[in-house]
């Protein structure tokens, strides 16, 4: 089974407006980490934002913020007033920690493609 | 946050050779990871590069295709052996430091095999 879904290959959003981008996990750890990267056409990995499971209020980092809703395994990126800068694709991802409590490495999920209107 | 210098950015290459590809990073970090992304997919992780010891390798990544080196906590590198066109992809280095839980991400090296 897929650890880390998202949905919307693709997503379109007009200037100024806010988009939900959706991602949903899959976890039997009491302790893992939510993250959202940007990718741009360039290639490079671009961090965003991190939610931690143990957190208890939604992650803000600027125009991005993360609606995490535990119980439903759910980790939405919102990012609002998008500008045309915000094209790129958007991957989400999930560490967990090893019974040791060392970090393990990332897995993504398969990435939205996002396109913000002029 | 760690700087993260990878080199080349991008090659194209003959099938049946090798590339070796660096990661130098500004700071020592704890742990250093080597990802695959093949064209319109996500990442896949090849291995985990261990400092003086050989890396951990994912399913379906050998030692003798893609032999991994980090001689101390700043350097790793990647090399793809014996290339195919399959072997196009992008290649990302990746490190995580004590400071923070994001991991961070060099350029990445867009190879393309002829």
């Amino acid at each position: 089974a897929q650890k880390i879904t998202q949905t919307q290959p693709g997503m379109f959003v007009q200037e100024k407006e806010a988009v939900t981008l959706d991602c949903t996990y899959d976890t039997s750890d009491p302790s893992y980490g939510l993250f959202w990267y940007k990718q741009p056409s360039s290639g490079e990995m671009i961090f965003l934002i991190y939610q931690g499971s143990y957190d208890q209020q939604n992650a803000t980092e600027g125009r991005y913020s993360l609606n995490f809703q535990k119980a439903r395994k759910s980790a939405n990126l919102v990012i609002s007033a998008s500008q045309l800068g915000d094209s790129a694709m958007y991957f989400c991802a999930m560490r967990e920690v090893s019974a040791r409590g060392s970090a393990r490495q990332l897995t993504f999920g398969s990435g939205t493609q996002l396109t913000v209107l002029p | 946050s760690a700087v993260i210098s990878q080199k080349p950015s991008r090659d194209i290459c003959q099938r049946g050779t090798s590339l070796t590809i660096q990661c130098q990073v500004d700071s020592q970090v704890t742990m250093m990871f080597w990802y695959r992304q093949q064209p319109g997919q996500s990442l896949t992780l090849i291995a985990t590069a261990n400092q003086g010891s050989e890396a951990t390798y994912e399913s379906g990544f050998v030692i003798d295709k893609f032999p991994i080196s980090r001689p101390n906590l700043t350097f790793s590198t990647l090399t793809v052996s014996n290339m195919s066109p399959e072997d196009s992809s992008i290649y990302l280095c990746s490190v995580v430091n004590k400071k923070g839980p994001e991991a961070f991400f060099g350029q990445g090296t867009r190879l393309t095999v002829v």
